[in-house]
């Protein structure tokens, strides 16, 4: 079965740059999440996108930004990098509530590293 | 949503069963309890929810109390694969489509299976 699918898997950057991580979720999922996990920490929920609409907004820097258009792939776009923002981003996607159980679905992350 | 309480960490011998416990004293009637696992760096994994009755899916038997302040996720025969950060989390019904369907990630439970 089709999974969420992010990339790049790793991406190196240094402070100050700019990084794009894409995600597009299982087909027929109609929301979209995003969590940024720094090591040894959880998972911490930063935004979500239901219908290509921003649906609920965590702690997000004001430095990143995400979208979702219309085939339903996201991207997370993260300015002014960093050190701490070094982390795995992972992305989930969950199926309409008229279907869904309530789980999401959860793509295997994207490593940022900032030099 | 509820506060959980898990414990830091666990062990437990390949083959015996697993039984990881949680608190959920706070949660309110219409709240699922959600469980999900992380093998190390790896995208989390939806394991079974359940609201007040018990759970049984092909991964794990979802045990929950009948005031419903705690619940038990057991894992009948443990494998060394199933070494991994076990997260318990609370979180209301997809009431619409779209809204309130993030999960908020605690402090889970460290399960080590010892051969």
């Amino acid at each position: 079965a089709a999974g969420v699918i992010q990339s790049p898997r790793h991406l190196i950057k240094e402070k100050r740059e700019t990084a794009t991580l894409k995600c597009y979720p299982i087909p027929r999922h109609d929301t979209v999440y995003w969590y940024q996990q720094g090591p040894g920490q959880d998972p911490q929920f930063l935004i979500s996108f239901y219908e290509k609409m921003q649906s609920d907004k965590g702690s997000i820097p004001d430095r990143f930004s995400a979208q979702q258009f219309s085939d339903y792939h996201s991207e997370l776009n993260m300015s002014s990098l960093e050190l701490g923002d070094s982390a795995l981003y992972f992305c989930a996607s969950s199926r309409p509530s008229s279907v869904s159980t309530g789980e999401l679905f959860f793509g295997e992350g994207s490593r940022l590293t900032v030099l | 949503d509820a506060k959980t309480t898990q414990p830091t960490s666990m062990d437990c011998a390949e083959g015996r069963a697993a039984n990881l416990p949680c608190n959920h004293s706070t949660i309110s009637g219409n709240e699922y309890v959600y469980w999900y696992r992380q093998i190390h760096s790896q995208g989390p994994q939806y394991i079974i929810h359940g609201l007040k009755n018990n759970e049984t899916n092909e991964m794990a038997s979802l045990i929950i109390t009948e005031d419903r302040k705690s619940s038990t996720l057991i894992l009948p025969h443990a494998t060394l694969r199933d070494t991994a950060v076990y997260y318990c989390i609370v979180r209301g019904p997809t009431i619409n489509a779209g809204n309130n369907r993030k999960l908020i990630w605690g402090l889970g439970t460290s399960l080590a299976v010892n051969p």
